[in-house]
């Protein structure tokens, strides 16, 4: 069964400084992967997505994320983070042949410090 | 507008009391879900509307929650009977068809305590 991982459940960063979320997925074949922010008191906002070519897919407000078969990750990163980053994210994998569930990991809670 | 819209955004309610939650789609998306978030948690899956099939309700944590879905567009979720452990966020998301590669759009949710 498809599973998403994201080990990190809280990660503290400062402001001007480099970011990298984790995700892990469990799937055999390429899945489709999507990376979701939520700031407080809203739904989940599509950063980028991933369904195959360039492994390196670039997404709004200035995110980016990297797929690596090998080890089956699709980690998120930002160059230089902005106190508006502060939220909470979500890497998910769309539904495969035969399903229609996307899986979401159990989310990464960014605090960004002035 | 343009994006999903939940009405109403936040519901206090009494225990016991019935509440209705409404979810208006993204036009010509034909898919459909309802997820439940717990402070701190993850999404969970509740029913998964695609067109006019039967929706899949196999996320529905019990017999109290049902979900329909009227002509294809507008969804309505109930909760008879709440209990405090019903108190979450409620997210709607609707895509453009159930094909792994369409991306969901949410709405912003209906915050719902119960009391």
């Amino acid at each position: 069964a498809q599973s998403v991982t994201q080990p990190d459940i809280h990660i503290t960063v400062s402001e001007g400084a480099s970011l990298e979320l984790r995700c892990n997925y469990s799937y055999g074949a390429t899945p489709y992967l999507f990376w979701y922010v939520q700031s407080p008191g809203q739904g989940l906002q599509l950063l980028l997505k991933y369904f195959s070519g360039d492994t390196l897919v670039q997404g709004i407000k200035g995110f980016e994320a990297e797929f690596k078969r090998s080890q089956s990750s699709f980690n998120l990163r930002k160059p230089s983070v902005h106190w508006s980053d502060a939220a909470e994210y979500f890497c998910a994998v769309g539904p495969t042949s035969g399903t229609y569930k996307y899986i979401f990991g159990t989310g990464t809670r960014l605090k960004v410090l002035a | 507008g343009a994006g999903v819209s939940q009405s109403p955004s936040n519901k206090v309610t009494e225990k016991g009391k019935d509440v209705e939650l409404r979810c208006d789609p993204i036009s010509g998306h034909t898919a459909l879900y309802w997820y439940r978030q717990s402070l701190g948690q993850g999404l969970e899956f509740l029913i998964y509307f695609q067109g006019n099939s039967a929706p899949d309700k196999s996320g529905l944590p019990s017999d109290r929650f049902s979900a329909e879905r009227t002509g294809g567009s507008v969804s309505t979720l109930t909760i008879q009977r709440t209990q405090q452990e019903d108190s979450a966020v409620y997210l709607c998301a609707s895509s453009l068809g159930y094909l792994g590669n369409q991306p969901q759009h949410f709405g912003d949710g209906t915050r719902l305590s119960i009391l």
